[in-house]
């Protein structure tokens, strides 16, 4: 099975721009999970989908949104960056079973670093 | 308080060495534990994931839960030098939020 994609892989913006990340999870994953890596914070939850809507929803400011889609692949978008967004976006996909019960496996895709200028 | 404490590292060993990487957490309600790898530059690899106390074993990994002290292990024997990485743990409140918590994250080099 192939992993978890996300494109791009490298991103540079400038302060205010905005950007759209993309994530496609493994055949058969229903569940996509948004994460930021950056070397101060860790890793932080940002978000979760699934069944095209939004589960549950991490710390962050309303400028950080996503949608699903029906054949699963998620976005995530960020607006009006920061320089404090800089960091590495990470998608993980998970088996999600269809009662809604969220299950623990989940799989990263490579991330999308982005640059904020 | 963070809700699950690593100790970032680094750590660096002798190849051949057992290693033993921990976290703490501190929220009993926590189910389901998990250990990642990451490599420089790569997303986070998952290694094991378990939820129950006691020990689990895969090859030369084993990850040890003690809810009672709210403690979880990993344990690399005979390590390699391509076992360098970042090892992170990862802890799932509930089985519904879809949302792991992740420790720092341990930096562990293996030396020929």
């Amino acid at each position: 099975k192939a992993g978890v994609t996300q494109t791009p892989r490298y991103l540079i913006k400038t302060r205010g721009q905005q950007v759209t990340l993309s994530c496609s999870p493994i055949s058969g994953h229903r569940s996509v999970s948004w994460y930021q890596q950056t070397p101060g914070q860790g890793l932080q939850f940002l978000f979760e989908y699934f069944s095209e809507t939004q589960r549950n929803k991490g710390n962050f400011p309303g400028r950080f949104s996503g949608r699903q889609f029906s054949n699963s692949r998620s976005e995530m978008n960020v607006s009006t960056l920061e320089l404090g967004d800089s960091a590495l976006y990470l998608c993980a996909s998970s088996p999600r079973i269809g009662d809604g019960t969220s299950h623990y496996e989940q799989y990263f895709g490579p991330g999308t670093r982005l640059t904020v200028t | 308080q963070k809700e699950v404490e690593q100790d970032p590292g680094p750590l660096s060993v002798p190849e051949g060495a057992i290693v033993s990487l921990n976290c703490t957490y501190s929220n009993s309600a926590f189910q389901y534990f998990m250990w990642y790898r990451q490599y420089s530059r790569k997303g986070p690899e998952l290694l094991m994931y378990t939820y129950s106390s006691g020990n689990k074993e895969d090859g030369r990994f084993t990850a040890q839960v003690d809810k009672s002290s709210k403690y979880i292990s990993l344990f690399i024997r005979d390590s390699q030098p391509s076992d360098s990485a970042t090892y992170l743990c990862a802890i799932m409140g509930s089985s519904n939020t879809g949302k792991l918590i992740f420790g720092q994250g341990t930096t562990l080099q293996v030396k020929p």
